[in-house]
Parts: structure tokens; sequence; C-alpha cells
């Protein structure tokens, strides 16, 4: 089975500066799908971003970017000019391109990271 | 708003009784996925449905089963529920079997006592 690592349980930024959220995760396919979810304390889990594996250029979405590292199995997410509204658990997430009987195209999360943004 | 509606939004039973949990994908979504989310086990895969076929089966328990109704709605059954059980239960769905992201749904809140 896949595993996800988030190495960070906290972070802590001040409002307008850039943080980064690391993220590994451990398969042996070589096309797939990552995926970065917020949570904020409503519990709703909210789509940050995706990123297919097959594809070289790093995921954008406004403020928020990922660095894509295939070989070394590294997925981290960079938040730039940070906002109160930013401050949630992030998740990161995998997610096999192909069907498998064992899992399906189930998410693998993370255990998590508390974001904390200072003002 | 996701689109993804999960009732209700709190539920709190005692040991040993059955409850469910019921999801609406959004409009024109095939697929249904259930996860739960614990402080120990953090967030879990259960099960996923696919135009009323289930699809792929996570670490779901056997007294817990799920199915996917014509109109593609979907329910979770938690039955002989045991403390361990309290956890925020969430439906996601996505547009076809797997290719597409997921969105989820606010999820149920259940609380065994």
């Amino acid at each position: 089975a896949q595993t996800v690592t988030q190495s960070q349980p906290e972070m802590s930024v001040q409002e307008a500066e850039t943080v980064t959220l690391s993220c590994t995760y451990d398969t042996s396919e070589s096309d797939y799908y990552l995926f970065w979810y917020k949570q904020p304390p409503s519990r709703q889990m909210i789509l940050v971003i995706r990123q297919e594996a097959y594809k070289q250029q790093n995921a954008t979405e406004n403020r928020f970017s990922v660095n894509f590292q295939k070989a070394a199995k590294s997925f981290s997410l960079k938040i730039s000019d940070s906002q109160l509204g930013d401050a949630a658990m992030y998740f990161c997430a995998y997610r096999s391109r192909y069907h498998n009987s064992n899992s399906g195209y189930a998410l693998n999360f993370g255990k998590g990271t508390s974001l904390l943004v200072t003002p | 708003d996701s689109g993804v509606t999960q009732t209700p939004k709190h539920l709190i039973t005692a040991t040993g009784q059955r409850v469910t949990l019921r999801c609406s994908p959004r409009s024109g979504d095939l697929s249904v996925y259930w996860y739960q989310q614990s402080l120990d086990q953090g967030l879990q895969f259960l099960i996923q449905y696919y135009n009323g076929e289930e699809r792929a089966k996570g670490n779901i328990l056997e007294r817990f089963s799920a199915q996917q109704f014509p109109d593609l709605h979907s329910e979770l059954n938690l039955s002989s529920l045991e403390l361990g059980d309290s956890a925020l239960y969430f439906c996601a769905s996505s547009e076809r079997d797997g290719l597409y992201e997921q969105y989820f749904g606010p999820g149920t809140r259940l609380t065994v006592l």
C-alpha cells in the first residue's frame, strides 16, 4: 500500500509571508495523482491543488503552488502571501491512476500539518 | 460548498446501537466514497461505490456496510457501535470512477457514549 508522510505536525507563518508544507510518499507505481486538501476549523475538506505524476510542470492555483520531485517522491505545498483564512489543517493525499483490486481509486492521506497564521 | 450533502450533521448514540448516515453526491457524480476521520487513525478510506456497484473496499469493519441507490445517494450503516467508532465520517463524490477529483461533504460527527 502507498504511504504518505507529512513530517511537520505544526507550522506557523506570518501574514503576507510564504510557507512550505512538506509531503513524501512511497509507491512503486509510475503514474498517479497527488493532492493537497485543506481542512479549516469547520472540518470541511477542501481541495486545494492537484498534480498528475506524468506532468513535469508543477501545478499552480493562485497563491498555492507545488514542488513535485518525482524521483525523490516529494510533493510540497507552497503558500504565498499567507492570509488569516489559510489557517487550517493541510492534508497531502495520493491516489493511483489505475484501478486496483485493493484500493480502487481511494485517497491515501498523510496525518496532516496544522498551519497557524499570525497577524 | 462542494455540492455534496450529508445528514445528519451530528449523531449521538449509545454502544451497541445501529445508525445510518446518508450522503447525496454532487449533481452528475456517479462515484461515492466513504472516509472515517478519527484522532488515532487519521483519515481512512472505507468503501467506494460507482453507479450502484461496490468498487473498492478499504479498512471497513464487518459491522459497517454501505450501499448506493438508483438515485445515486448512498448510505453507510454502522451497527453494534463501540466507543472507538466515534469519529467524523465523510462522504465524497467524483464525476466518474476515479479519474477525477473527489469533492467532500461536510461530514457527520458520530459520538458513541
